[in-house]
């Protein structure tokens, strides 16, 4: 079983729909969670963070976290052709110190 | 502010040939790490150093080695190349604990033929 695992689509989402990303983790203690963005060909790019169970919003961007289902998610509202790109969850496992683990990104298309 | 830069941009090796990739970081940050990223793979941790004079084994480090210069060097060298490590590198830095406020490099595309 992988330590972090992600549907690595493609996602097809018309311009303007919800988006919903998911990525569940096999260490129950993690505390730390982390999307990032990767547009092809480019490095990735932190876009949110989560500690805490619950949800966490930053303009069009939600990330939840359910800590005893072991599953973290982004939400992108009105999604625009733009955030096509590859979305990474990443996990700072239990006793991880300054370590993360990534799963392998879930590839988003916004259709016009 | 240029934040994290790695050199070269591209390299193409052949088995056996030796090389070091560059990166720094001009952020004042304390960790530094080293991605490998391959297709269906995602990224995969070399080496890390949680603060300078320090550097720790990752998830893939075999065939590859480190050194921390200072706060802001960080480089991998690879002594031996081998096909198995084509792949694209990225260096990464964090003030302190890993992704907070994590910054990649443009990447190194690696070619060994």
């Amino acid at each position: 079983q992988k330590e972090v695992e992600q549907n690595s689509g493609p996602l097809s989402v018309p311009e303007g729909a919800i988006a919903s990303l998911n990525c569940t983790y096999s260490d129950r203690g993690s505390q730390s969670f982390f999307w990032y963005r990767q547009y092809s060909g480019k490095s990735p790019e932190l876009i949110m963070f989560i500690y805490s169970n619950g949800d966490k919003e930053d303009g069009r961007f939600t990330a939840q976290l359910n800590k005893a289902s072991q599953y973290v998610s982004l939400l992108i509202r009105d999604s625009q052709p733009s955030d096509s790109a590859t979305y990474l969850c990443a996990v700072n496992p239990t006793g991880g110190g300054n370590k993360l683990t990534f799963g392998t990104g879930t590839q988003l298309k916004v259709e016009l | 502010n240029a934040g994290v830069t790695q050199t070269p941009k591209f390299q193409v090796l052949k088995t056996g040939q030796s090389m070091t990739l560059q990166c720094a970081q001009d952020m004042n940050h304390n960790s530094m790490y080293w991605y490998r990223q391959d297709p269906g793979m995602g990224l995969r941790l070399i080496y890390y150093s949680a603060s300078e004079g320090t550097t720790d084994k990752g998830e893939v480090p075999n065939g590859y080695n480190v050194s921390r210069l200072n706060k802001r060097e960080f480089s991998l060298r690879l002594e031996s190349a081998a096909p198995s490590q084509t792949s694209v590198y990225f260096c990464a830095s964090s003030e302190g604990l890993a992704g907070v406020r994590e910054f990649f490099g443009p990447g190194t595309r690696l070619t060994v033929l």
